[in-house]
């Protein structure tokens, strides 16, 4: 099994719709995080979390929030999906300066 | 501002050729770490190699290479003799100080191996 597991692999969704994509990991690290790829720009920062308690807004937040359940889950929400958040979708865990491991990824498409 | 570029878009070379990658970043903090990932076709993102800013010894495993030069804020990564498995995106990332290890990631260089 995977060390982050992000569900679902793939959707496609409508304009408007809520969805939620769901990560959770058994690395035991303290840190997560919501990456989303766009073709050109690389990766850029969702949310991140240090903890449960822990929520923090990363460089484009507009139009997505998280859920820390537990320790090692943490959800992304988008409230009412646009085309413009079509895009891959990488949830990651880190200890303290470690490496970042991720997720297989979320395709997601907004239709 | 903390940034990173990777100016090659796309390379592409022939099979068992040398290719570099370049990577140049932006950073205040004295206290920072570069790593470097691969995106194979199959799309998951795998962790090649973490470097702490104190420390620029160039770091050889297997066929890749890595030369951390401060003075010229640049993190390059060489692979020797390439194969066709090496056809890859490659992300080259930055995480500054503060404690949250956030991923500041290049644009990505797409390399194509060719037989």
């Amino acid at each position: 099994d995977a060390d982050v597991t992000q569900t679902p692999r793939n959707r496609i969704t409508k304009t408007g719709k809520r969805i939620m994509l769901e990560c959770s990991q058994t690395k035991g690290h303290d840190r997560m995080y919501w990456y989303r790829q766009d073709p050109g720009l690389g990766l850029r920062l969702i949310y991140y979390s240090f903890d449960v308690k822990d929520i923090n807004k990363g460089e484009i937040s507009d139009g997505y929030s998280v859920s820390r359940q537990a320790q090692a889950k943490f959800s992304l929400s988008l409230e009412s999906a646009i085309p413009n958040q079509t895009a891959l979708y990488f949830c990651a865990t880190s200890a303290s300066y470690g490496a970042a491991f991720f997720g297989q990824g979320t395709r997601l498409t907004v239709v | 501002a903390q940034k990173v570029t990777q100016a090659q878009t796309e390379i592409s070379v022939v099979e068992k050729e040398d290719v570099t990658l370049d990577c140049v970043y932006e950073t205040r903090d004295t206290t920072y770490y570069l790593f470097w990932y691969k995106q194979p076709p199959s799309g998951e993102l795998v962790f090649l190699i973490r470097r702490n800013s104190f420390d620029e010894q160039n770091e050889i495993s297997g066929r890749y290479s890595w030369n951390f030069q401060k003075s010229t804020s640049s993190f390059n990564f060489t692979i020797t003799a390439s194969q066709v498995v090496d056809s890859a995106v490659y992300f080259c990332a930055l995480t500054p100080s503060g404690g949250y290890n956030k991923l500041i990631f290049g644009a990505g260089t797409r390399l194509a191996v060719h037989p």
